[in-house]
């Protein structure tokens, strides 16, 4: 089965800063990579996600990159501020009539003012 | 109320005790998710109910009961626990079918401790 590994656990930045989380799978066969957020206490809540056909994706302040022949795609985050404080699951999966997302363990941000 | 709800969204109880957490989804979605959060490590998918019908049981004991009355309702039966089943449950929705994405969304999760 698939294996999602992500990078680092915990992350502490100035406020301004950019942040970059990273994760490598290990299913060549999986096509979709969404990074979800989970405030504390929260829901966790889908902020971006890429699929396989595209190697970049950004919203905003957000992006995601993806390199398929490593299997690995990282998010990053610039200016960041302090509500960007967040635990960060990437996860993958392939097509399939339902969702089979495997997570990583997450990343803790703290962004400081 | 729109997206996923759980209830309740706290329980306390004992190892010989039964209950049930229960989740509802307003979306209109036809595949339903438990999932188990524990403090470092990753959500671990407990079961996949696609159109009604259970698709996917990752190993998870049998004091663990899920039941999918219908494709906006989803129960998990507990029965017997113990301490370390105490985790934060999410229940999950997806679209499901032919017209499944792969996005999940998610309710606020039940908070269980099992004394």
């Amino acid at each position: 089965g698939e294996n999602v590994e992500q990078h680092p656990s915990t992350l502490s930045v100035q406020e301004g800063d950019s942040a970059v989380i990273k994760c490598t799978y290990s299913d060549s066969a999986s096509n979709y990579f969404p990074w979800y957020k989970q405030e504390l206490g929260k829901r966790p809540q889908l902020i971006i996600d890429i699929r396989s056909n595209v190697g970049e994706k950004k919203d905003q302040r957000i992006a995601v990159t993806l390199n398929k022949t490593a299997k690995h795609f990282s998010l990053h985050i610039t200016e960041t501020q302090p509500e960007d404080s967040a635990v960060y699951f990437c996860a993958a999966s392939m097509n399939s009539g339902y969702s089979t997302l495997t997570f990583g363990k997450g990343t803790m941000l703290l962004v400081s003012p | 109320e729109t997206g996923v709800t759980q209830t309740p969204r706290h329980l306390v109880m004992g190892m010989t005790n039964k209950k049930s957490l229960k989740c509802e989804q307003h979306l209109g979605h036809n595949a339903m998710y438990w999932y188990k959060q524990s403090a470092k490590k990753p959500l671990e998918l407990m079961f996949v109910y696609s159109l009604e019908e259970r698709v996917e049981n990752n190993s998870v004991p049998s004091r663990f009961s899920p039941e999918c009355p219908n494709s906006s309702h989803l129960f998990l039966h507990l029965h017997t626990l113990q301490p370390e089943d105490s985790a934060l449950y999410l229940c999950a929705s997806s679209q499901g079918g032919a017209r499944e994405t792969g996005e999940l969304f998610f309710g606020e999760g039940s908070r269980l401790t099992v004394l």
